[in-house]
């Protein structure tokens, strides 16, 4: 069984640029979750997709994240300016029904922001 | 929100030796994970324990829901090991999976 797909590995950019990330779940995964990790810290969630709809995004800042589950598969989660504090890596995870069944991450993306 | 505490914050080991991990939540949960996460960042499945006790390999894990705390076993630790280890749970509100602040392990040759 596939994994947590995402892309890019790492992603380097400057201040007020904007950055896209993606990722696939596993497949048949109806909830899909996007954390922010800060070196030095634990996984802060960002936003939770139950399929195509919103189930949690209390931790986004929608000022300038936003993220999109189309067709309730496949995901990407933009910043857009970003600034020199976004820098972290962003993981995505997907559980098969609800959040109480288990989860599992994908590889992450380090973004560096200059 | 629901409360994740871990201890201790940092462990430092000689390979070989065992160790005991602890993770404490503030209130009724309905799913509770263990992860290691590699030096590359990935965050890798250990356990899916929402209660009881599990075992595979050299680590085991038990959770005591009623008193809010599980516990994750490392015998025979080995330079592999190594790592920050994340317990994040789910309350039973089927609410967000809430990470604590991780365990960071050094096991030493």
């Amino acid at each position: 069984e596939a994994g947590v797909a995402q892309s890019p590995r790492y992603k380097i950019i400057e201040k007020r640029q904007s950055v896209a990330f993606w990722c696939n779940p596993i497949s048949g995964h109806a909830t899909l979750y996007w954390y922010q990790q800060i070196l030095g810290q634990g996984p802060k969630l960002l936003i939770q997709f139950q399929n195509n709809g919103v189930v949690d995004d209390s931790q986004l800042p929608k000022d300038r994240f936003s993220a999109e589950r189309l067709k309730g598969v496949d995901s990407t989660l933009k910043i857009q300016p970003a600034k020199l504090e976004d820098s972290a890596v962003y993981l995505c995870a997907s559980s098969s029904i609800w959040s109480s069944t288990e989860a599992f991450f994908g590889q992450g993306t380090r973004l560096t922001v200059v | 929100g629901i409360q994740v505490e871990q201890s201790p914050p940092d462990l430092i080991l000689q390979e070989g030796a065992n160790s005991t991990l602890r993770c404490n939540f503030s209130d009724s949960v309905n799913n509770l994970q263990w992860f290691h996460q590699n030096p590359w960042g990935q965050l890798i499945n250990l356990f899916y324990i929402p209660s009881g006790t599990k075992q595979n390999g050299r680590l085991s894990a038990t959770t005591v829901a009623t008193e809010r705390y599980s516990l994750l076993y490392i015998s025979s630790s080995q330079t592999t090991d190594s790592g920050v280890y994340f317990c994040a749970v789910v309350d039973n509100q089927g609410g967000k999976l809430i990470f604590g602040q991780g365990t960071e392990l050094s096991v030493k040759p």
